[in-house]
């Protein structure tokens, strides 16, 4: 699976857009782009995936480059509940859903 | 609907005793993988099942490591002897065909 790079940790503010980046220039046309988090202590939650088209659901957007060598999650108006590690992923398809997690990017959402 | 189920929470061993952590995946969903967690790092593959069989074991360690999902009744991940090393998070998920994972919310092991 190709590697992502994410930056150490972020901060937002409370009730403003949080945007966090994820690079994986090496990704190739079968592999995903998933999106976790994992808030302290408790078990990652899945967030959203993407393939090439940006997309959106009740929690968040992604935003995939055009190239595809990047990616944005964007929480519209962060909590301090969403303060948590968020791993972004790639994943290639079909391969038995094996996913490498790195190390994540740490947003605390500050009041 | 519930979700992933894993018990114990906490589970705390003396070294060389057996550990056994247990994972009952959501309903309907056939395929199980567990992840390890070591403190202040990110989740390591170890194990992907379906009923019955081992599909892919290639994060678990060679020796003292073993995974079973029967035909009835939780996934099972058994650790011998254990280790001070083997101190961690054990995270189980599950999903049904052609969806994404749920996962539950760990067996922190601690080994004194």
């Amino acid at each position: 699976d190709a590697k992502t790079t994410q930056p150490t940790s972020m901060d937002c503010a409370e009730g403003r857009a949080a945007n966090l980046p994820c690079n994986h220039s090496t990704i190739s046309g079968n592999e995903y782009v998933y999106w976790y988090r994992q808030i302290h202590s408790q078990g990652p939650q899945y967030i959203i995936h993407g393939l090439k088209n940006n997309e959106t659901n009740e929690m968040a957007s992604l935003i995939i480059t055009e190239d595809r060598k990047s990616s944005t999650l964007i929480l519209p108006h962060a909590t301090l509940r969403d303060t948590a590690v968020y791993y972004c992923i790639v994943r290639v398809r079909g391969s038995n859903y094996k996913l490498t997690f790195g190390k994540g990017t740490l947003l605390t959402v500050n009041p | 609907n519930a979700g992933v189920m894993q018990n114990p929470r906490h589970l705390v061993r003396r070294r060389g005793q057996e550990a056994r952590l247990r994972c009952s995946p959501m309903k309907g969903h056939s395929h199980v993988y567990w992840y390890r967690q070591l403190p202040e790092e990110g989740l390591k593959f170890m194990v992907y099942l379906q009923k019955e069989n081992i599909i892919d074991e290639s994060g678990m360690p060679k020796e003292r490591f073993s995974a079973e999902f029967p035909k009835e009744g939780p996934s099972i991940l058994r650790i011998q002897q254990v280790v001070r090393g083997d101190s961690a998070a054990y995270f189980c998920a599950s999903r049904k065909m052609g969806a994404g994972y749920t996962f539950g919310s760990g067996t922190r092991l601690t080994v004194v």
